[in-house]
């Protein structure tokens, strides 16, 4: 079946503007997280959903992050007034229920110039 | 919260030969331990993991150690191979999101 995917695969954005990433994930599978990864380093976790709701937002890095999940399935990260330290990777994950295995989508490269 | 310590940060083997990447973990109470294998430009891929219960687990080449006391865990890759080439990374988790550590740099030499 199809993997977890996540649009756009690149943004090139402004300082100062919003962005907003998509991710979809596995059919089915309830746990979605998200996840930032800087250039060279290791993987920074952000929020997580279990269905609909978000019982860890504690990675968020500030207010100007924010995500949803609507119906239980597809997600969005909010980034606001972007600054030139949120260039990253924005990776993606979903899990059949949370502390299973789980499958990252490809990404979103996120530039801020 | 969490935190999880990972080293070397990079490790060159020669081919065929084994390979050893430590973790070490402080929350006591977290009970899954997947470890990650990401090639460069691409996603991350789960290659093994471990729960709490289990004190090793294997496949083929691949082994991962727990030691729930001293709180660390192990990879080992017998019979390296150029493919194995990657960075690979541990994680920790009691629920919810991971918490990973900063990743070890593979590089197989021919």
């Amino acid at each position: 079946g199809a993997g977890v995917s996540q649009s756009p695969s690149n943004k090139v954005t402004e300082k100062g503007k919003d962005v907003e990433l998509r991710c979809d994930p596995i059919s089915g599978h309830t746990a979605l997280y998200w996840y930032r990864q800087s250039l060279g380093q290791g993987l920074e976790f952000l929020i997580y959903f279990q269905g609909n709701s978000a019982p860890d937002k504690s990675g968020l890095p500030s207010d100007r992050f924010s995500a949803e999940r609507t119906g239980g399935s597809v997600s969005t990260l909010t980034i606001q007034r972007t600054q030139q330290e949120d260039s990253a990777v924005y990776l993606c994950a979903s899990s059949h229920t949370t502390n299973n295995e789980q499958f990252f989508g490809p990404g979103t490269r996120l530039t801020v110039l | 919260g969490e935190n999880v310590e990972q080293h070397p940060s990079t490790l060159s083997v020669q081919e065929g030969d084994s390979a050893v990447i430590k973790c070490t973990y402080s929350d006591s109470a977290s009970n899954y331990f997947p470890w990650y294998k990401q090639e460069l430009g691409k996603r991350p891929q789960l290659i093994i993991d471990i729960r709490s219960n289990v004190g090793e687990k294997k496949d083929q080449r691949i082994a991962v150690t727990l030691n729930k006391t001293a709180k660390h865990f192990s990879l080992h890759i017998t019979e390296t191979q150029p493919e194995d080439s990657a960075v690979y990374f541990c994680a920790a988790i009691l629920f919810g999101g991971l918490t990973f550590g900063k990743g070890t740099h593979l590089i197989i030499q021919p």
